[in-house]
């Protein structure tokens, strides 16, 4: 069956270092890969999207990488701050009509 | 930026009633949307798909009759919970697509509506 693993379910970082997340998927063929970013209680932001002929895709502080050879994508945030401090979720999907499948998220805590 | 607004934010009901939950696009035409459930500490599942003016598809395990989707225009599809469970107590967010001139099919989020069930 298809799977979504973000393998670290938290990550703890020192203000100013890069943060680095994980998404590994088996048994699924995206054609786009997103980023969300999740506070408590609040639902998903979007934050980048990927395709899959894409390899990488930059957005300020944001790069992702898509690697669908070792079906994986890095998710870095770099001069990481506080207010970065939230859950990031991986997300996939085929193309067309289709909906949103995602990982169960990575709790990230910059600490200054 | 495409909106998506939820009502009520959070809800207390007792159980054996019903509750119902709204989602609206504020500033685009939803042809599709989504409610997805999350528990805590977990990924959001998704729950059914609606197309506007159609019946919903549900995901396997999810009993149709007991979460009733509506998706009577482009702007407005509600959820209700009928006959809710402690067990159904959960965040349900719902989602929608703008399909944009790209044919990307972005999918925006709402803020999500809080149940709880005693």
């Amino acid at each position: 069956s298809q799977k979504i693993e973000q393998n670290s379910e938290a990550l703890n970082i020192q203000e100013g270092k890069t943060a680095t997340l994980t998404c590994n998927y088996t048994n699924y063929s995206p054609a786009y890969l997103q980023w969300y970013r999740q506070d408590p209680g609040r639902g998903p932001v979007f934050l980048l999207l990927i395709r899959e002929n894409e390899k990488e895709k930059r957005k300020e502080r944001l790069k992702v990488t898509f690697d669908t050879t070792l079906k994986q994508s890095l998710f870095h945030i770099t001069a990481s701050q506080p207010a970065d401090s939230a859950t990031y979720l991986c997300a996939l999907r085929n193309s067309g009509n289709t909906p949103l499948v995602f990982g169960k998220g990575t709790r990230l805590s910059v600490i200054a | 930026g495409a909106v998506v607004s939820q009502h009520p934010s959070w809800v207390i009901c007792k159980s054996g009633t019903s509750v119902k939950i709204e989602c609206r696009s504020l500033d685009f035409q939803a042809t599709t949307m989504f409610w997805y459930r999350q528990f805590p500490k977990q990924s959001l599942m998704l729950m059914a798909t609606s197309n506007e003016g159609s019946k919903a598809t549900y995901e396997q395990g999810v009993e149709k009759d007991k979460f009733l989707i509506n998706h009577a225009s482009l702007t407005l599809s509600t959820l209700t919970v009928t006959s809710a469970h402690p067990e159904d107590s959960s965040f349900y967010i719902c989602s929608a697509r703008d399909r944009t001139a790209s044919g990307s099919y972005e999918q925006y989020f709402g803020p999500g509506t809080r149940l709880t069930v005693t």
